[in-house]
């Protein structure tokens, strides 16, 4: 069956410090890869999205970027955080369009 | 732009009795839809999805009708329970596309 991980499952950063938030995926492959972020009492932001190694789609402009550097595996960076990147934010996998994405668990990201 | 939204932000239901969680969505492509249960601390949790060409699926205890005419989703949980207490978001996609957009939410309360 498939899995995905992500970690830590929570993390207290000081302001302009460098982020990088890892989420793996077993069980499949070629898998489209998400980055979405929550506020509190919220929805889902799509940050980003990828259908394969290297291929990075950015739906926010923002201050964190995105890098596919192995089939499975998705990384959340950021050179310098702001107060503003605060919030949880969940990776999630699906087999293609139109079929469900499945989450992780989560980070939750404090910038103090 | 296309948004889905929901019609209530809480819900509270005496156990035991139906709830009935309503989504209006607004793209008239939209082709693919989901319910998802996000319990508090965790990510979002597949539960059911229904496809443009039905108007009704049931899975154990869930029941998702999908009217296009008024584009309005809806998910009913049958024999509430305190474990069905959490947040749950509608999200939709057009056929084809690799992306899902989520309504805001809709935060139901199961009263024992």
């Amino acid at each position: 069956s498939q899995t995905i991980h992500q970690w830590p499952a929570t993390l207290v950063q000081p302001v302009g410090s460098p982020l990088s938030l890892e989420c793996t995926v077993e069980g499949t492959s070629n898998p489209n890869l998400y980055w979405y972020r929550q506020a509190a009492g919220r929805g889902l932001q799509l940050l980003f999205y990828s259908v394969g190694i290297g291929q990075i789609s950015s739906e926010v402009p923002q201050n964190l970027s995105a890098s596919r550097p192995q089939d499975r595996q998705f990384i959340l960076s950021s050179k310098k955080l702001l107060l503003s990147d605060s919030g949880f934010y969940l990776c999630a996998w699906s087999s293609g369009g139109n079929q469900p994405q499945h989450f992780g668990d989560g980070t939750r990201l404090s910038i103090l | 732009g296309e948004s889905v939204g929901l019609h209530l932000p809480t819900l509270s239901v005496q156990e035991g009795d139906n709830s009935i969680i309503n989504c209006a969505y607004s793209n008239s492509a939209s082709d693919y839809f989901i319910w998802y249960k996000q319990e508090s601390g965790k990510g979002p949790q597949f539960i059911i999805d229904i496809r443009s060409n039905m108007d009704k699926r049931q899975g154990q205890r869930v029941t998702v009708l999908l009217n296009k005419t008024v584009k309005h989703l809806s998910l009913q949980i049958a024999a509430t329970q305190p474990g069905d207490s959490a947040v749950y978001f509608c999200a939709e996609t057009p056929f084809g596309n690799e992306k899902l957009t989520f309504g805001t939410g809709t935060r139901l309360t199961i009263i024992p």
